[in-house]
């Protein structure tokens, strides 16, 4: 079973701060993507990454796929309380199934 | 913009009772997936359906029975409700298979409490 890691957990940080986010597995992706999910609701797709050393930009939210496919980034220039929300990544490792993380539980103070 | 529907959206259940939980999507999307969110956990795949009349089981089926006799619906039963199902409950949607990286859409979930 493959499995998707998550760093970290929560994180809790001042509006107007940077952070990253992390997403890890010992096995290679196919493809990965990046939800947001705000309480009561399902997540939404932010991103898909498919090739090795891919980054790519969502206004001020930055995914970076790792150069050996194993590992993703997701970095948020000058948070906002709108960014409060838990992302969670998903990763396809080409059997066929796609793979949720645990997810990072962020919490932007205004 | 209905997009994928799920109701209820809170539900308190007995040990061994049933339920179904109802889920409809207005995109003509031929692919259609039940989840189970629990605390701390990621979401796990209980069945998906690749069409009217085909449904194949997931990650975590036990317990749990599928239909799907037309595109839009995806029914969701309970038959013997355990506490062991106390979770939240997705229902998705993509217009191709969401793990050759097609956008999956989410319904806004079933919180599901068994006492």
């Amino acid at each position: 079973t493959q499995l998707l890691e998550q760093s970290p957990q929560f994180l809790s940080i001042q509006e107007g701060e940077n952070l990253t986010v992390y997403c890890n597995s010992s096995s290679v992706f196919s493809s990965l993507q990046w939800y947001r999910q705000e309480p009561g609701e399902g997540p939404v797709l932010l991103v898909t990454v498919v090739t090795g050393g891919e980054v790519k930009k969502l206004k001020r939210l930055t995914f970076q796929f790792g150069d050996a496919r194993k590992d993703s980034s997701l970095h948020i220039t000058a948070a906002q309380p709108g960014d409060t929300g838990l992302y969670l990544c998903a990763g396809n490792f080409g059997n066929e199934k796609l793979t949720f993380g645990t997810g990072t539980r962020l919490t932007i103070i205004p | 913009n209905a997009g994928v529907t799920q109701t209820p959206k809170f539900r308190i259940l007995k040990i061994g009772q049933s339920m179904t939980l109802q889920c409809t999507q207005d995109m003509n999307h031929n692919y259609m997936y039940w989840y189970r969110q629990d605390p701390g956990m990621g979401l796990k795949l209980i069945y998906y359906s690749v069409g009217a009349g085909i449904t194949d089981k997931g990650e975590v089926p036990n317990g749990y029975n599928v239909s799907r006799s037309t595109t839009e619906d995806f029914p969701l039963r309970l038959e013997l409700a355990a506490p062991s199902q106390t979770s939240v409950y997705f229902c998705a949607s993509s217009r191709d298979r969401g793990e050759l990286r097609e956008k999956l859409f989410f319904g806004s979930g079933t919180q599901l409490s068994v006492l």
